[in-house]
């Protein structure tokens, strides 16, 4: 079955530096991949996603780069602010029917 | 945007008993919703996938009989854990999947610990 490898498990940037974490995936059957923010006790929020028909999208600080041919997709998060400071877990599906592989997570840590 | 609501968001209960967390889709219709469990710094792990009207689908490992689930409306899936143990203490999320645009949202999480 499919399995979501992600990198780094913990991040600590500069505030106003750049983030980036990187997921890889084995099933190039999955075509949905999306990014949550998880907070201190709360639910996971998505935050961005892409689908496997586009290389790269942005929104605000926030990209998501594809390379489908070598399986992996990555989280770049510019401008980094002390709100950004969470949990980030990259995710990857194979059918419509949403049944998410999860990545381990990553802490990101914006230094003041 | 489409709200998820989780309740209770924290539950303290005697080991032995029997806990609900209830999980409402307010704004859409939500045929599937999925239940998760989370260990601290860990990531989500299934546990089973609820559709309205049938049987949810449970995960390998995760025992139906404990974790009894129930969707019995396209807005309100609920997750019992009987005679809960302290092993049992986990957040707990569920997430519904919008039935017309196919979208996921998850609800805040409910924290259940077992004394």
């Amino acid at each position: 079955g499919e399995n979501v490898e992600q990198h780094p498990s913990t991040l600590s940037v500069q505030e106003g530096d750049s983030a980036v974490i990187k997921c890889t995936y084995s099933d190039s059957a999955s075509n949905y991949f999306p990014w949550y923010k998880q907070e201190l006790g709360k639910g996971p929020q998505l935050i961005i996603d892409i689908r496997s028909n586009v290389g790269e999208k942005k929104d605000q600080r926030i990209a998501v780069t594809l390379n489908k041919t070598a399986k992996h997709f990555s989280l770049h998060i510019t401008e980094t602010q002390p709100e950004d400071s969470a949990v980030y877990f990259c995710a990857a599906s194979m059918g419509s029917n949403y049944q998410l592989i999860w990545g381990a997570g990553t802490k990101l840590i914006i230094k003041p | 945007g489409a709200v998820v609501s989780q309740h209770p968001s924290w539950v303290i209960c005697k080991s032995g008993t029997s806990v609900k967390i209830e999980c409402r889709s307010l704004d859409f219709q939500a045929t599937t919703m999925f239940w998760y469990r989370q260990f601290p710094k860990q990531s989500l792990m299934l546990m089973a996938t609820s559709n309205e009207g049938s049987k949810a689908t449970y995960e390998q490992g995760v025992e139906k009989d404990k974790f009894l689930i129930n969707h019995a409306s396209l807005t309100l899936s609920t997750l019992t854990v009987t005679s809960a143990h302290p092993e049992d203490s986990s957040f707990y999320i569920c997430s519904a999947m919008d039935s017309i645009t196919g979208e996921l949202f998850f609800g805040e999480g409910s924290r259940l610990t077992v004394l």
